[in-house]
């Protein structure tokens, strides 16, 4: 089945630990994006990759990071979580046509 | 002005009439305009993807592009209670994907 998997779905952690979200595709797919939804703001895009090796900051990157060793994985780091960071998170990816894309089921991050 | 704007709702309808939802822009480089539907706690999942004006028809949704006014359109006909989620509009202009806030839609029994 095509998917995108996200893990964890839900996440608890306090100000400073260093947490990493993982997200997988198996769909062969070049772009992938992460995406953080919060109330009255809407999806807005973190960072995004259109192919190994490549990644380009979105919309609201600071305080993330990530990497794209390889095709099918896109991990999201927040090297030290702040509450204000605490929001819905999703992973997408898409092949031809970066605008079809496909949605993980997203990670609940709450950090205290 | 933002770049895409989209009324929030949320928006309740009786069962059977035809939704109505809207976007606009501003921005004229956008080339290909999508509408997601996402129910809660879910992601978001893929209902139209269009490049040209004019209106694109799959099943019970239409969507509609009028590049000249800068606004975009999805007709829900028939609409079931199932159809009750969050619908958001994006638009892409080369890499670059802009999301709208999304409309809450309710489908009253």
């Amino acid at each position: 089945e095509a998917q995108v998997t996200q893990n964890p779905r839900y996440l608890i952690t306090v100000t400073g630990k260093k947490l990493t979200v993982t997200c997988s595709q198996n769909m062969n797919h070049e772009y992938m994006s992460w995406y953080r939804q919060d109330p009255g703001l809407g999806l807005r895009q973190i960072y995004y990759s259109m192919n190994v090796e490549v990644t380009d900051k979105g919309d609201v990157p600071e305080g993330y990071k990530v990497s794209r060793k390889e095709k099918r994985n896109f991990p999201l780091i927040l090297e030290s979580p702040s509450p204000n960071q605490t929001s819905l998170y999703f992973c997408a990816s898409a092949g031809q046509g970066a605008g079809k894309l496909f949605f993980g089921s997203g990670t609940q991050l709450s950090v205290l | 002005q933002k770049e895409v704007e989209q009324d929030p709702g949320p928006l309740s309808v009786p069962e059977g009439a035809i939704v109505s939802l809207n976007c606009t822009y501003s921005n004229s480089a956008f080339q290909y305009f999508m509408w997601y539907r996402q129910y809660s706690r879910k992601g978001p999942e893929l209902l139209m993807y269009t490049y040209s004006s004019g209106n694109k028809e799959d099943g019970r949704f239409t969507a509609q592009v009028d590049k000249s006014s800068k606004y975009i359109s999805l007709f829900i006909r028939d609409s079931q209670p199932s159809d009750s989620a969050t619908y958001l509009c994006a638009m892409q202009r080369d890499d670059k994907i802009i999301f709208g806030k999304g409309t809450r839609l309710h489908i009253l029994p």
